[in-house]
């Protein structure tokens, strides 16, 4: 099972919006509604930012939202703010393979 | 407040087996299900497997299957993760987290929704 596929980086000015892609197939993404969003700062352990494609945790602000379309999923970070410069990961149930992760998405606030 | 605690760093010589700890406090650990995810310097994220301590029985990817056994000890509120021929491939950062069961077609066949991590254990393979 290949990992699933996002765009290595992503960027936009504080205020701005950014959106970044999750692609996989119709055995994972596309077939079930279990897709996370993952933010990782250096040297920290990753942190919950949506689950079952568009649910926030509890203190995850609302500038976050998730929604899918077909075999892709998306995350969008409304009103930038520097401390949302992280990476940024998705992760999809997959039918045999348990969980994988997408290739990761490096978000830099300009 | 839940929290999970991760033993300290290792450092293993190739063809041998590394156990790592992740002990948890607060909340009922027995209904937890902890997964296993790793992450390579540089590189993304990679799930392991996990385990309901509750039921006992693990769910592995398919790409660890053989090579890796996860358990988990409810006297101690404690998950195990044992990794076995080790090979310099596998030099990472190895996480444990709580997560939410996937219910599928065969049963629970996997986690999700990783809302609390172990603060990472560093697993360096060298001769």
């Amino acid at each position: 099972q290949s990992a699933l596929t996002q765009p290595p980086s992503a960027s936009g000015s504080p205020g701005q919006s950014v959106t970044i892609s999750c692609t996989g197939t119709s055995s994972d993404v596309g077939g079930y509604n279990y897709v996370s969003w993952y933010q990782q700062h250096p040297g920290k352990a990753p942190k919950l930012m949506i689950y079952e494609v568009s649910k926030r945790p509890s203190g995850v602000p609302d500038r976050f939202s998730g929604s899918k379309s077909g075999n892709t999923a998306s995350l969008t970070v409304s009103g930038l703010q520097a401390e949302d410069e992280a990476d940024y990961y998705c992760s999809s149930y997959a039918v045999k393979h348990g969980l994988v992760f997408g290739t990761g998405t490096k978000v830099t606030v300009l | 407040q839940v929290q999970l605690v991760q033993s300290g760093a290792e450092v293993k010589k190739p063809g041998s087996s590394v156990k790592v700890s992740c002990k948890a406090s607060g909340g009922t650990f027995s209904s937890y299900a902890i997964s296993w995810v790793r992450q390579a310097p540089g590189q993304g994220l990679e799930w392991m497997g996990g385990i309901i301590p509750i039921f006992g029985t693990a769910n592995y990817a398919q790409k660890f299957q053989g090579r890796v056994t996860i358990t988990a000890d409810e006297s101690t509120s404690t998950a195990y993760m044992e990794l076995s021929s080790l090979r310099s491939e596998d030099t990472a950062v190895y996480y444990c987290a709580r997560g939410q069961p996937i219910i599928a077609a065969a049963g629970i066949e996997a986690f999700d929704a990783f809302d609390i991590w172990g603060q990472g254990t560093m697993v360096t393979v060298s001769s």
